[in-house]
């Protein structure tokens, strides 16, 4: 089947650490995205990517960085310049007219400790 | 962007159906209402989308008001799987702009 997948599903990381979130998809989509939750709240862009080796930030791409090297996969470094990294982060697909919408990932919940 | 404006919560009785509304008063003419939804610490599903005509799937029905400045989700026979958070978000029809997902409608499916 095809899908998203992110890995891990939770991760745990000392303050002061980087930390890389996996998202790889098998759905031949060419844009893909980070979303950013935190409890109770909707979703902020971090990063989004229309096609390889091209991306841009979104709303809050302050202490994040992103590659683009293969169609599918995306992964995303919150860095140690990122004030507040514990949250639940999303990874997303889509085509470029996004007939069908977003396909989301299950998400990974980091923590900083 | 347009932006859109939900209700923060709400209850349905188990097999009623479920009506979610969402304004979006500012929407352009070449813009779609999407819907989604997101049951707790998962990734957000595609519901459904629309222009201007109502539309049906499988999962829900999505009425849009002739002025477009507003539309409700439908639920016609709401489940206990069916509470999540649902999300309405305006896109427009070509090229891709940022898109905001609000804090969206926790609609609490009670049996």
């Amino acid at each position: 089947d095809g899908g998203i997948t992110q890995s891990p599903k939770y991760l745990f990381r000392k303050e002061g650490q980087n930390v890389t979130l996996s998202c790889e998809q098998n759905l031949n989509h060419d844009a893909m995205y980070w979303y950013r939750q935190d409890p109770g709240q909707g979703l902020r862009l971090i990063y989004y990517s229309q096609i390889v080796n091209d991306f841009q930030k979104g709303d809050i791409a302050e202490g994040y960085s992103v590659s683009r090297e293969k169609k599918e996969s995306f992964p995303l470094t919150v860095t140690s310049a990122q004030k507040n990294p514990t949250a639940f982060y999303l990874c997303a697909s889509s085509t470029p007219d996004r007939v069908g919408g977003y396909t989301f990932g299950s998400g990974t919940r980091l923590t900083v400790v | 962007d347009a932006k859109t404006t939900q209700p923060p919560s709400m209850d349905c009785a188990e097999g009623r159906a479920a009506n979610l509304p969402c304004n979006h008063s500012t929407i352009s003419g070449n813009e779609y209402v999407y819907w989604y939804r997101q049951i707790h610490s998962q990734g957000p599903q595609y519901i459904i989308h629309g222009l201007k005509n109502n539309e049906t799937n499988e999962m829900a029905s999505l009425i849009i008001t002739e002025d477009r400045k507003s539309s409700t989700l439908i639920l016609p026979h709401a489940t206990l799987r069916d509470t999540a958070v649902y999300y309405c978000i305006i896109e427009p029809a070509g090229g891709y702009q940022k898109v905001t997902f609000g804090t969206g409608t926790k609609l609490q499916v009670i049996p």
